[in-house]
């Protein structure tokens, strides 16, 4: 199966200022076949199903805030938001679509400062 | 607007049996793969099962292979999760999710499984 390891677990950081998750993958998640990385991010707020934000891992869903932004390549994976606010308090998951099992990472709290 | 509102849930005791279903809307439901993912507090997001469109082929965590199966009815907008044999560990919230191909792309709001004795 392919381990995603998210860090950190948690981190608080002050109102406009960045927040950056880290997901290192296992494996490479680059399909040959179409030259795309396999690696999603999801926003989980309290009481509420995860939302899917960046898919390949740098294409932002359509309505999500291009304060959010996917890099990456190969085995190691960056979710950054670029100036955070009040409602982006949630926890971020890394999700790999690459190959069965589906596994996802362990999920990074994120908090106000 | 796309919706999926699972139901079915409760509290079951260990060996028991649940049927999960998950009423769709909002898209054409036999074009897209659906899948079942569940989420612990121990666990994190555990991916169970996924289902092709027409219902032909079907995909299972080792951990639940042979104890639960999924289907669809596409006349009806439906998925289900027949779950037999369950245990203590399969405690969780299970999400209906819409799939893009293998990626877990939207989600209902989660129904709730207890096994207990």
């Amino acid at each position: 199966d392919i381990v995603l390891t998210q860090s950190p677990d948690s981190l608080a950081v002050s109102l406009g200022e960045r927040a950056t998750i880290n997901c290192k993958s296992s494996l490479n998640l680059l399909a040959s076949s179409d030259n795309k990385y396999y690696l999603a991010w999801f926003q989980q707020k309290l009481g509420q199903p995860p939302k899917l934000l960046i898919y390949w891992a740098s294409t932002r869903e359509s309505g999500v805030p291009d304060r959010f932004s996917g890099s990456g390549s190969g085995t190691d994976f960056t979710l950054t938001i670029t100036s955070l606010q009040a409602e982006d308090v949630a926890v971020y998951y890394c999700h790999q679509h690459f190959h069965s099992p589906l596994t996802f990472g362990g999920g990074t709290k994120v908090e106000i400062k | 607007e796309v919706k999926l509102v699972e139901s079915g849930g409760g509290l079951v005791q260990p060996g028991g049996s649940l049927r999960l279903s998950c009423a769709a809307s909002g898209f054409i439901f036999s074009n897209d793969w659906m899948m079942w993912v569940r989420q612990t507090p121990g666990k994190g997001l555990e991916w169970v099962a996924t289902i092709r469109g027409d219902g032909g082929d079907k995909y299972y965590v080792d951990s639940v292979r042979g104890r639960f199966t999924v289907s669809r009815d596409n006349a009806k907008n439906s998925l289900y999760l027949q779950m037999n044999s369950l245990r203590v560990e399969d405690t969780a919230i299970y999400y209906c999710a819409r799939g893009s191909g293998w990626l877990v792309y939207h989600w209902g709001q989660g129904t709730l499984v207890s096994v207990s004795s």
